[in-house]
């Protein structure tokens, strides 16, 4: 059974700092990873979905990047904003590609002006 | 596209009441997901459809829940009877086997009392 893992629970850095978030899953084959935002009382809003075969994607100030092998995913934000605070979750879809994604509990994420 | 559309944003019954809640993926996708997010238990998968066909109900936490989907464009989620330990939000979201990951829409926030 794959577990998805989040560490640390919550973060809190000051504006303008670049900061990592984690995510670590313990079945390796894996079809895709796909990272979501959640503002508090909101839905999920995709932020990049990495491909097996993929090493990293990028968008604006977001890189997310996969090692299959030692199984970790991880999103790099660029000189954070306070409009960045928001909770990050990640989601691991099996390599049956019609299979149900596991998600872990999520990053809080607090960016102090 | 308008993305997935979940009616109603907001519910309010008494418990003992039946409650529906529909969605609508986006169109061409063949994967549809029911989640239930709340503080305690984090975003739990209730059912997800391939092709209009259940493949794992596994989540759904009793018989009080059911879903249905009778076409590629609407699905339902059905309480009856309601009780306040029902009270979350429930996601709905679709996906293309193609793999272009999740997309989910707005939420349903359920309240029982």
């Amino acid at each position: 059974k794959q577990e998805v893992t989040q560490i640390p629970a919550a973060l809190s850095v000051p504006e303008g700092e670049n900061l990592v978030l984690n995510c670590s899953f313990t079945d390796s084959a894996i079809y895709n990873l796909q990272w979501f935002r959640q503002d508090p009382g909101k839905g999920l809003t995709s932020l990049l979905l990495i491909q097996s075969s993929q090493r990293e994607q990028t968008s604006g100030r977001l890189n997310a990047s996969l090692d299959k092998s030692s199984g970790r995913s991880t999103l790099y934000i660029a000189a954070s904003q306070p409009g960045d605070s928001a909770t990050y979750l990640c989601a691991v879809r099996p390599n049956t590609n019609a299979g149900k994604s596991t998600f872990g509990d999520g990053t809080t994420l607090t960016v102090k002006p | 596209d308008a993305g997935v559309i979940q009616s109603p944003r907001h519910e309010v019954t008494e418990m003992g009441q039946e409650v529906t809640l529909r969605c609508k993926p986006i169109s061409g996708h063949n994967s549809l997901f029911w989640y239930r997010q709340t503080m305690m238990r984090g975003l739990e998968l209730l059912i997800y459809f391939n092709n209009n066909v259940p493949i794992d109900d596994s989540g759904m936490p009793e018989d009080r829940f059911s879903a249905k989907m009778p076409n590629a464009s609407f699905s339902t989620l059905k309480i009856q009877p309601s009780e306040p330990r029902d009270s979350a939000v429930y996601f709905c979201a679709s996906s293309a086997q193609s793999g272009l990951g999740y997309t989910f829409g707005s939420g349903t926030r359920l309240t029982v009392v």
